[in-house]
């Protein structure tokens, strides 16, 4: 596709249980962030990819979040154990460079409930 | 703490008018801003950067930047009913090189 495609578009699970998002960037995006929104507030920080590599975490909560790019293209974010207050729309961006000049493109994102 | 901040809205404007967006920052490090349009239930895209102290022009659509007063506004000419939206500011983090900070976002409503 032409945009950034992100699986699943929804997400309902219950609290202590594994969950994994799947992000796949505009084709030829060397850059690679994964946001958080919720309710009525703007995207969060969490991770931003430069090829495989983790360039910048600083904004992942805890340990129980983890996320991985290991061909440089498309990328898992990962939570363990969930927790009701994990609830938001995760949302994967990319970018030509990962300069923060650069145009994010964002996906629609994908909506976690955290029952 | 790095903040951007926004007024929430709703910000109401009749069709035609200009509708006005404001934005500040704490961070004096700061040297790229943007402004993005998020349509309810929808990602937010890009509508525009701006770097350099004073106004850019681009369609109906005005950024204007002051560092001094650490204040960023959007301007929208000529507002349609398709402009309704919630309008983010951004800002990127120094010295965290592909990390932005957003606002809560201000919600725009154009009344026909």
């Amino acid at each position: 596709g032409a945009g950034v495609s992100q699986t699943p578009s929804n997400k309902v699970t219950e609290k202590g249980k594994y969950v994994e998002l799947r992000c796949d960037p505009i084709s030829g995006h060397t850059a690679l962030y994964w946001y958080r929104q919720s309710l009525g507030q703007g995207p969060e920080f969490l991770i931003y990819f430069q090829g495989t590599g983790a360039a910048d975490d600083s904004g992942l909560p805890n340990d129980r979040f983890f996320a991985v790019r290991p061909e440089g293209s498309v990328s898992t974010l990962k939570i363990q154990r969930t927790e009701r207050g994990d609830s938001a729309v995760y949302l994967c961006a990319s970018s030509f460079s990962g300069s923060p000049t650069g145009e994010l493109f964002f996906g629609e994102g994908s909506r976690l409930t955290v029952l | 703490q790095k903040e951007v901040e926004q007024n929430s809205g709703p910000l109401s404007v009749p069709e035609g008018a200009i509708a006005s967006l404001n934005c500040t920052y704490s961070d004096r490090g700061s040297q790229s801003f943007f402004w993005y349009r998020q349509y309810s239930g929808k990602s937010p895209e890009l509508i525009m950067f701006i770097y350099s102290n004073g106004d850019k022009e681009d369609g109906r659509f005005t950024a204007q930047l002051n560092k001094a007063s650490q204040y960023v506004s959007l301007l929208i000419r000529d507002s349609q009913p398709s402009d309704s939206a919630t309008y983010l500011c951004a800002v990127n983090e120094p010295l965290r090189r592909g990390k932005l900070i957003f606002g809560q976002g201000t919600e725009l409503s154009v009344k026909p």
